[in-house]
């Protein structure tokens, strides 16, 4: 149980151009879902959380025009990376809460998209 | 807002010795302390997590301690084998509902054979 799948796995796509990335919990309802970039040999760091039905809050220093989030139901949240350019490459992850879960705080997450901006 | 210092950045110990990573937050009023296991490209699994109202949480050759006055928590693996080694993250809640993570920096365990 709790398996949240991203798609797609990787991308490789040109300068200017806007790639969205998706993240389905598979199994569970989740009003709340994370996105999340990683840095090769880095940490994780929040970029937004993403609400079912509501905006999502981003994180600061992170743009909104620029990194655009939708959670249209309770098991897809997707994010779009628009006009994107070579220092947007990067590992894109996504993670979710379930709702009806018995912990509160713990977080699933995807396996990650990959995104390389020529 | 929650601040999440890990040690070390890199350890490597022999297969059948014990690994200990520590973590420092900033946060009295944090609640919750996962540990995440990342494989090369792969998705980071929760392998153990604590409550503020338990010091120590054992599972297996895993555990985690608590300190909550000194603010920090460890993660302790037992007789280390090679598939353990990975990137390790702690990670401390953050936000107004303590529904965010805020990761450590990470450490690369190494366990030779």
């Amino acid at each position: 149980g709790a398996v949240v799948s991203q798609h797609p796995s990787r991308v490789i796509c040109k300068s200017g151009t806007s790639v969205k990335i998706e993240c389905r919990s598979l199994d569970f309802q989740a009003t709340t879902m994370f996105w999340y970039r990683q840095f090769p040999k880095k940490s994780l760091m929040l970029m937004a959380t993403s609400n079912e039905g509501s905006k999502a809050t981003y994180e600061q220093g992170v743009e909104k025009d620029k990194f655009l989030i939708n959670h249209a139901s309770l098991t897809l949240s997707t994010l779009t990376v628009t006009s994107a350019h070579p220092e947007d490459s990067s590992f894109y992850i996504c993670s979710a809460r379930d709702r009806y879960g018995k912990s509160y705080n713990e977080q699933f997450f995807g396996p990650g998209t990959r995104l390389t901006v020529l | 807002g929650e601040n999440v210092e890990q040690h070390p950045s890199t350890l490597s110990v022999q297969e059948g010795d014990s690994a200990v990573i520590k973590c420092t937050y900033s946060d009295s009023a944090s609640n919750y302390f996962p540990w995440y296991k990342q494989e090369l490209g792969k998705r980071p699994q929760l392998i153990i997590d604590i409550r503020s109202n338990v010091g120590e949480k054992k599972d297996q050759r895993i555990a985690v301690t608590l300190n909550k006055t000194a603010k920090h928590f460890s993660l302790h693996i037992t007789e280390t084998q090679p598939e353990d080694s990975a990137v390790y993250f702690c990670a401390a809640p953050k936000g107004e509902y303590g529904n965010k993570l805020v990761f450590g920096a990470g450490t690369i365990l190494r366990v030779k054979s």
